[in-house]
């Protein structure tokens, strides 16, 4: 079936750019999506991408996809205290039924 | 409109009691998910509504579960007979198109 794997842990030092990685493995996926997730809460939508771009940027965010590799990435511009959360990668392969598939998150853990 | 709404927020019930929560959301979007997240892992699918109608139900759904979405606004979860596997944090999203599903807060089931 489908799968999104992401490395569980990335720690950065303040002010440096995060880099969170993800593969797929569903080639059918239409859209591509970033979550945040702060403790004890429910999931911010950061960004999306449609799998006919290979890149979008957004203020601090990009997201890189390359889509022959089924690779996409989130670079965080400047990283801050505020960005540490777990990030997830999901992906939607379109016929509205299935939903996400989500990934297990990253954990980003900022360095003073 | 505040975004999705999910009530209770948290929720600890005995094994073997009946539970149900409730997700309201935002009021222009016809598709509406239920999603569950269990510690360490990333939202997993569980069923979907267009408007009305359930579409899809995830073979995670087991009999005990059953959801309802009456007149295509809120929509009720309900688990019979709770299992200490049923302990998980139950998402709730919503979405017009593909452009970004909205997440609720989450309710938390602790069955003890």
């Amino acid at each position: 079936g489908e799968d999104v794997e992401q490395s569980l842990f990335l720690s950065v030092r303040e002010g440096d750019s995060s880099v969170i990685n993800c593969t797929y493995t569903d080639s059918s996926s239409t859209y591509l999506y970033w979550y945040k997730q702060e403790p004890g809460a429910g999931l911010q939508l950061l960004t999306y991408i449609f799998s006919n771009m290979d890149m979008k940027q957004d203020q601090r965010l990009t997201v890189l996809l390359n889509k022959k590799d089924k690779h996409l990435s989130l670079r965080i511009a400047d990283t801050q205290t505020g960005d540490s959360a777990i990030y997830f990668c999901a992906d939607y392969s379109g016929g509205g039924a299935d939903g996400l598939t989500f990934g297990k998150g990253t954990h980003l853990i900022i360095q003073p | 409109d505040t975004g999705v709404s999910q009530d209770p927020r948290h929720k600890i019930t005995k094994r073997g009691q009946n539970v149900t929560f409730r997700c309201d959301p935002i009021s222009e979007h016809n598709r509406l998910y239920w999603y569950r997240q269990t510690l360490g892992q990333g939202p997993e699918f569980l069923t979907y509504f267009q408007n009305e109608a359930q579409l899809e139900k995830s073979r995670l759904l087991s009999d005990r579960f059953s959801a309802e979405r009456p007149k295509g606004s809120f929509s009720t979860l309900e688990i019979q007979r709770t299992e200490q596997g049923d302990s998980a944090m139950y998402l709730c999203a919503s979405s017009q198109l593909t452009d970004g599903y909205t997440f609720g807060s989450g309710t938390r089931l602790t069955v003890v």
